[in-house]
């Protein structure tokens, strides 16, 4: 596709649900970034993938958090047993690679709300 | 833990003002300085990526220089337009990670 592609746009969940996020980077991109960003707040890391290499988790906010990028493409994060306090919009982004110079490319973001 | 500030946190300016926002960062482990747009209902956009110590870069009416030796970063708005409303990040890259800070919005008043 020509961008970053989310889904779904808006979620609405209860308490306790787990929930999937998707994310589908550019082609060819090797990089792929979570962030969240909560109400008036700025943009939190999650997780990055970078290549074939181990993911950075240390952003991950709790062990109910987790992400996977299956085939060095699509990234899937899971919330389990979703809170309150996970509301918010999550932003998924792509780079052509993780070496410096190279911009984030970003999708417009899932909101999710947890009532 | 990676610290990135941005100051001020909000600004509003009349029209044709000219203004300018700052970015601080670790300067150790440096890989390069991001600079992006977000404006409401959109994706955040990217205005500049910078590398090296005194980069200057321009884009139109904006422009940003980079300190990597102090640790900060400039990004400058000349005539400011009530399209330039946004929200404005710095972004520190090491080894590819991007370390956003909270953003300077700014309002441009007709």
């Amino acid at each position: 596709g020509a961008g970053v592609s989310q889904s779904p746009s808006n979620k609405v969940t209860e308490k306790g649900k787990d929930v999937e996020l998707r994310c589908d980077p550019i082609s060819g991109h090797t990089a792929l970034y979570w962030y969240r960003q909560s109400l008036g707040q700025g943009l939190e890391f999650l997780i990055y993938f970078q290549g074939n290499s181990a993911p950075d988790k240390s952003g991950l906010p709790s062990d109910r958090f987790s992400a996977e990028r299956t085939g060095g493409s699509v990234s899937t994060l899971t919330i389990q047993r979703t809170q309150q306090e996970d509301s918010a919009v999550y932003l998924c982004a792509s780079s052509l690679d993780f070496t410096a110079n190279t911009e984030a490319f970003f999708g417009q973001g899932t909101r999710l709300t947890v009532v | 833990i990676l610290n990135v500030e941005q100051s001020p946190q909000s600004l509003h300016v009349q029209e044709g003002d000219s203004t300018n926002f700052t970015c601080s960062f670790p300067s150790s482990n440096f890989y390069a300085l991001h600079w992006y747009r977000w404006e409401t209902a959109k994706s955040p956009e990217a205005l500049f990526v910078m590398t090296l110590n005194g980069d200057e870069k321009k884009k139109g009416r904006i422009s940003a220089t980079l300190n990597t030796k102090e640790g900060y970063s400039y990004l400058y708005i000349k005539g400011s337009q009530p399209e330039d409303s946004a929200t404005y990040l710095c972004a520190f890259d090491s080894t590819g990670k991007l370390i956003f800070g909270q953003g300077t919005t700014l309002q441009v008043k007709p």
